[in-house]
């Protein structure tokens, strides 16, 4: 069972590039959302869905986008990244159904922008 | 508005030990609470969590974390810490609104487990 599968584990992006931050989960959980880890700060919610086709903004969207148009994969998007976006980000889902439910994560990808 | 604060930026023990993270929350209404572990360069791992019931809470790995209402405090703890418990924890909330997968969570706690 491969839980929560996040790709790329690395990337290194200049000031004004575009990437896509991959995220999967096989295990048909209707609730899927991207935190950032920054030194000192914990986890910080960027954006999340509770179903395919419905997205909604966290504590932290801005520079950042995100679709979901299937149950599996909810991929992040940086449309001009910048310095500040240099974090370790995680894909994280859950059975959004149960308050007893807790969220699985994946590996993370850790960004770099110079 | 909500918060989790963990008041110790790292915990230091020795193994054998019992050791305690300390987490205090801030919310409206009743708490959802959680426990994260976090070991070098992996995702978080759910340790444990408390929704009603009994204060004291059982969960993976040993840990357990007494739910104290009065004091608004969801401390984690072990009755004999090992070196391989050595991680970073992290205390988390239900967030109001919005989805009920949302958690906020704390700033994390370093512990070191030392021989």
């Amino acid at each position: 069972n491969a839980g929560v599968t996040q790709t790329p584990k690395f990337q290194v992006l200049k000031t004004g590039q575009s990437m896509t931050l991959q995220c999967a989960q096989d295990m048909n959980h209707e609730y899927m959302s991207w935190y950032r880890q920054d030194p000192g700060m914990g986890l910080r919610l960027i954006h999340y869905s509770v179903g395919a086709g419905i997205t909604d903004q966290g504590e932290v969207p801005n520079g950042y986008n995100v679709s979901r148009s299937t149950t599996e994969d909810f991929p992040l998007r940086l449309l001009s990244a910048a310095p500040s976006q240099t974090s370790v980000y995680f894909c994280a889902s859950t059975d959004d159904r149960s308050y007893n439910s807790p969220l699985h994560f994946g590996n993370g990808t850790r960004l770099t922008v110079t | 508005a909500q918060s989790v604060a963990q008041p110790e930026d790292q915990v230091n023990v020795a193994e054998g030990n019992p050791l305690t993270v300390k987490c205090t929350y801030s919310v409206s209404g009743n708490p959802y609470l959680f426990w994260y572990v976090q070991y070098p360069n992996r995702g978080l791992q759910f340790l444990l969590k408390y929704i009603t019931g009994d204060n004291l809470v059982k969960g993976s790995y040993g840990f357990e974390a007494e739910f104290n209402k009065s004091q608004t405090s969801f401390h984690l703890k072990k009755p004999s810490a090992l070196v391989s418990d050595s991680a970073l924890y992290f205390c988390a909330v239900r967030a109001l609104g919005g989805s009920q997968g949302n958690l906020i969570f704390g700033k994390g706690t370093k512990l070191s487990v030392k021989p």
